[in-house]
């Protein structure tokens, strides 16, 4: 079993549609989730960090943890053509700097 | 990300060949991090460094091999590559202590 399972897509939705990208995740020790945003052909950028559990909002970004689930999510709201692009999840343990990250979903919003 | 960059973008070589792509980084990071990104399995780390001359294998290291003798460079070497290491390489940097990670704009390794 992989530490941290990623649906991969890929996800089309048409423009303004709310997006829910999600990951799951067998340690109950992760502490750190992080969620990644890679445009084609480019590296991964950071765009949502987060600690433990609980929602944290950013424009139209919301990540949520939910530990008891081992479960996280990213929500886009009005999703935009700009959007279009693949998410990896991430999260890392409370000590040590060993990054899990998931295979990544491609999400195409369509104007 | 413009604090870290990678050399050469592009590279197409030849099975057997040695190769070194370099990255180079300005933000004064502890940790720096070797990555391979290919279709199906999403980033798989190669080899970290965790300071000057310190340095650990991750989960695909067989066929790599790693130095740090600055700060702020990290080499990845394939001493004699495979049509198997063409893929897409990814260097990363974190600073003491930092959980997220900042990435470079990668490097297309293509083996013939």
């Amino acid at each position: 079993q992989k530490e941290v399972e990623q649906d991969p897509g890929p996800l089309s939705v048409p423009e303004g549609a709310i997006v829910s990208l999600n990951c799951t995740y067998s340690n109950s020790a992760f502490q750190y989730f992080m969620w990644y945003r890679q445009y084609s052909r480019k590296g991964p950028e950071l765009l949502m960090y987060t600690y433990s559990s609980g929602n944290k909002e950013d424009g139209r970004f919301t990540a949520q943890v939910d530990k008891s689930s081992k479960y996280i999510s990213l929500f886009i709201r009005d999703s935009q053509p700009s959007d279009s692009a693949t998410y990896l999840c991430a999260m890392i343990l409370n000590t040590g700097n060993q990054f899990y990250f998931g295979t990544g979903t491609s999400l195409t919003v369509i104007p | 990300d413009a604090g870290i960059t990678q050399s050469p973008r592009h590279k197409v070589t030849e099975t057997g060949t040695p190769v070194t792509l370099r990255c180079h980084q300005t933000e004064n990071h502890r940790y720096m991090y070797w990555y391979r990104q290919d279709p199906g399995h999403g980033l798989r780390l190669i080899h970290y460094s965790y300071g000057v001359k310190d340095t650990d294998k991750g989960e695909v290291s067989d066929g790599y091999s790693v130095s740090r003798s600055k700060t702020e460079d990290f080499l990845l070497t394939l001493e004699s590559a495979t049509s198997s290491q063409t893929s897409v390489y990814f260097c990363a940097a974190g600073g003491t202590g930092a959980n997220v990670l900042t990435f470079g704009a990668g490097s297309r390794l293509t083996v013939l």
